[in-house]
């Protein structure tokens, strides 16, 4: 079964521009959960969609948004990036079933530098 | 809020030395308990978890107790190799769908 898949790799976008990163999940998974990585703050939770909902959400600005395609594949947007939004950009998707204590599987990573 | 404590790294140590890196965790109810790796340039993987108090989770010569009564949840390693070098996390998570709470991570580097 191939794993989650993240595109791009690595981004270099200057402040005020917007940025989208996509993730491919598991086939067969129908959560995305995204996480943002950085030295200062840790893995801290975005948000969380499933079948196409979003089904939950983090503390973070509005300038941070998602969504979730009808194939389970999922987009984040970052819109007017701030040198702090420089971070690891992970993505983890799982089966989602409720009632089930189900294992996230991480992607690599997007790494996005905001010059 | 609900919240994870890991121990500050790095550590280092030598080949087939013995690991313990320690987990406490803030929460109400019955959490579940993961511990993920790692590895440079990689995604996290899980390595182990445990869903209810005194769960042993184990994998690939890793094991943690879920331990309710001092709310902790430490990782530890009889035999370590170099190979294990890469950063855990320690992370709860209250409900069944809710999202992972992730402690700060903490650096293992082993020298051979």
């Amino acid at each position: 079964k191939a794993g989650v898949t993240q595109t791009p790799r690595y981004l270099i976008k200057t402040r005020g521009q917007q940025v989208t990163l996509s993730c491919s999940p598991i086939s067969g998974h129908r959560s995305v959960s995204w996480y943002q990585q950085t030295p200062g703050q840790g893995l801290q939770f975005l948000f969380e969609y499933f079948s196409e909902t979003q089904r939950n959400k983090g503390n973070f600005p509005g300038r941070f948004s998602g969504r979730q395609f009808s194939n389970s594949r999922s987009e984040m947007n970052v819109s007017t990036l701030e040198l702090g939004d420089s971070a690891l950009y992970l993505c983890a998707s799982s089966s989602g079933r409720s009632g089930v204590v189900y294992e996230q599987f991480f992607g690599p990573g997007t790494r996005l530098t905001v010059l | 809020g609900d919240s994870v404590t890991q121990m500050e790294g790095p550590v280092t140590l030598s080949e087939e030395a013995f690991l313990t890196i320690n987990c406490t965790y803030t929460a109400t109810g019955y959490p579940s308990l993961f511990w993920y790796v790692q590895y440079p340039g990689e995604g996290l993987q899980l390595l182990l978890k445990a869903t209810k108090a005194d769960d042993k989770g184990s994998n690939k010569g890793f094991e943690a107790t879920y331990r309710k009564e001092t709310t902790s949840f430490h990782l530890e390693k009889g035999s370590v190799q170099v190979s294990d070098s890469a950063v855990y996390f320690c992370a709860l998570r209250k409900g069944l769908l809710d999202k992972l709470v992730f402690g700060a991570g903490t650096i293992l580097r082993v020298k051979s």
